[in-house]
């Protein structure tokens, strides 16, 4: 059973810092990565997603890894803005049914 | 492109009813998925849909759940003797398979139930 988890789960910066946010999953055999945002009571917003052939995806001040045999996915968010406070989830896509197993999100706060 | 819509938006139900939430999905788009999340908690996957069949479903989805995609466009999740622990967020997703497992979920806005 695929299992992800997210470090850390809280984190808050000062406006224009570079960030970086944790993702882990214990079963290396998924199809593709995503990352998505959530706005406080909101649905979800895909950021990026990275196929399992692919090791990186840049969508402007965003970039995701993904390093599958370490069961390891990074996503680095550059000089930070208030607007960027949400929480952002990963989501690993396994099994026949395509399904996506969630982490719990790092609830992330930039400050002026 | 008018994304997922999901209706109602909120939902508060006394303890006993049973509520239907709707989901249209992407227009063309042949899977559908119903996930819930809890305070705090990512989303989980509760059911999809390959066109009208139901393929799977997760154990998380108990008797009182039932959920349905009658003609492949919208689907609707009917929960029976609605419980306090059904309070949740309850998120749709759709997307369009055209190469085994590499398709982009979206997501609806969710329906957001509050069971007194």
């Amino acid at each position: 059973k695929q299992e992800v988890t997210q470090i850390p789960a809280a984190l808050s910066v000062p406006e224009g810092e570079n960030l970086v946010l944790n993702c882990s999953f214990t079963d290396s055999a998924i199809y593709n990565l995503q990352w998505f945002r959530q706005d406080p009571g909101k649905g979800l917003t895909s950021l990026l997603l990275i196929q399992s052939s692919q090791r990186e995806q840049t969508s402007g001040r965003l970039n995701a890894s993904l390093d599958k045999s370490s069961g390891r996915s990074t996503l680095y968010i550059a000089a930070s803005q208030p607007g960027d406070s949400a929480t952002y989830l990963c989501a690993a896509l396994t099994g026949t049914a395509s399904k996506l197993t969630f982490g719990t999100g790092t609830r992330l706060q930039v400050t002026l | 492109d008018t994304g997922v819509s999901q209706n109602p938006r909120h939902k508060i139900t006394k303890r006993g009813q049973n509520v239907t939430f709707r989901c249209d999905p992407i227009s063309e788009h042949n899977r559908l998925y119903w996930y819930r999340q809890t305070l705090g908690q990512g989303p989980e996957f509760l059911t999809y849909f390959q066109n009208e069949a139901q393929l799977e479903k997760s154990r998380l989805l108990s008797d009182r759940f039932s959920a349905e995609r009658p003609k492949g466009s919208f689907s609707t999740l009917e929960i029976q003797r609605t419980e306090q622990g059904d309070s949740a967020m309850y998120l749709c997703a759709s997307s369009f398979l055209q190469r085994a497992l590499t398709d982009t979920q979206y997501f609806g806005p969710g329906t957001r139930l509050t069971v007194l």
